[in-house]
């Protein structure tokens, strides 16, 4: 049973370009939610997708946006990077907007230059 | 708003039992999470418990909940160098969709 996958893994981008991060939830899993972890922090909620719309935001800008697929696999987008993006990017997945597991993907490491 | 507090660091021989506190704000909390981030790695769930349960025991992992006071504990009993690790308390928002972290214990197991 494949658990949460993401990717790419590390990713290193330049100050104000654009970048998207994939993530394949746990089989058998619709709601994908999408957290950022800077170093020595606690993970902090994005925001959660559901039937393909987005559920519920947390506390961070417009550049962050995202996408669900049909297959329920989502994306991350964030546009004009800025150094304090640099974080690990964790990917949670869920059956339903009310289960209470996540279970988390690796994360993929992004780095602003 | 909601938070949840942790201390930052443990320190503990092989063989003991590691106890790592939390506490939250939220007194309408429904689950409470324990997570494990080894370095370089996403988060593990270890346990969680519900908040009409005092107390929630799996293997080695001991969850107590205290409500009135809004403290949750793990104890992890005959601590191993593999538990070494960041421990993460984290509890459900109102709404159940998203988590609200600490900012996460480093257990560091000494042989």
């Amino acid at each position: 049973d494949a658990g949460v996958t993401q990717s790419p893994t590390h990713l290193i981008k330049t100050r104000g370009q654009q970048v998207t991060l994939r993530c394949s939830p746990k089989s058998g899993h619709d709601t994908v939610s999408w957290y950022q972890q800077a170093l020595g922090q606690g993970p902090q909620f994005i925001f959660q997708y559901y039937e393909e719309e987005e559920r519920q935001r947390g506390n961070f800008p417009d550049r962050f946006s995202g996408h669900q697929f049909p297959n329920y696999s989502s994306e991350l987008n964030v546009n004009a990077l800025l150094l304090g993006d640099s974080a690990l990017y964790l990917c949670a997945s869920r059956i339903g907007v009310g289960a209470y597991e996540q279970y988390f993907g690796p994360g993929t490491r992004l780095t602003v230059t | 708003g909601e938070d949840v507090e942790q201390s930052l660091f443990l320190s503990v021989r092989e063989g003991d039992s590691s106890v790592i506190n939390c506490t939250y704000t939220d007194s309408s909390s429904t689950y409470l999470y324990w997570y494990k981030q080894e370095p370089g790695a996403g988060l593990q769930l270890l346990t969680y418990i519900f908040s009409n349960m005092d107390m929630k025991q799996d293997q080695r992992l001991t969850v107590l909940l205290n409500k009135k006071d809004k403290h949750l504990s793990l104890r992890i009993a005959d601590t191993q160098t593999g538990d070494s690790a960041i421990y993460f308390c984290a509890d459900l928002n109102q709404a159940g969709t998203a988590l609200i972290f600490g900012k996460g214990t480093t257990l560091s197991v000494s042989s």
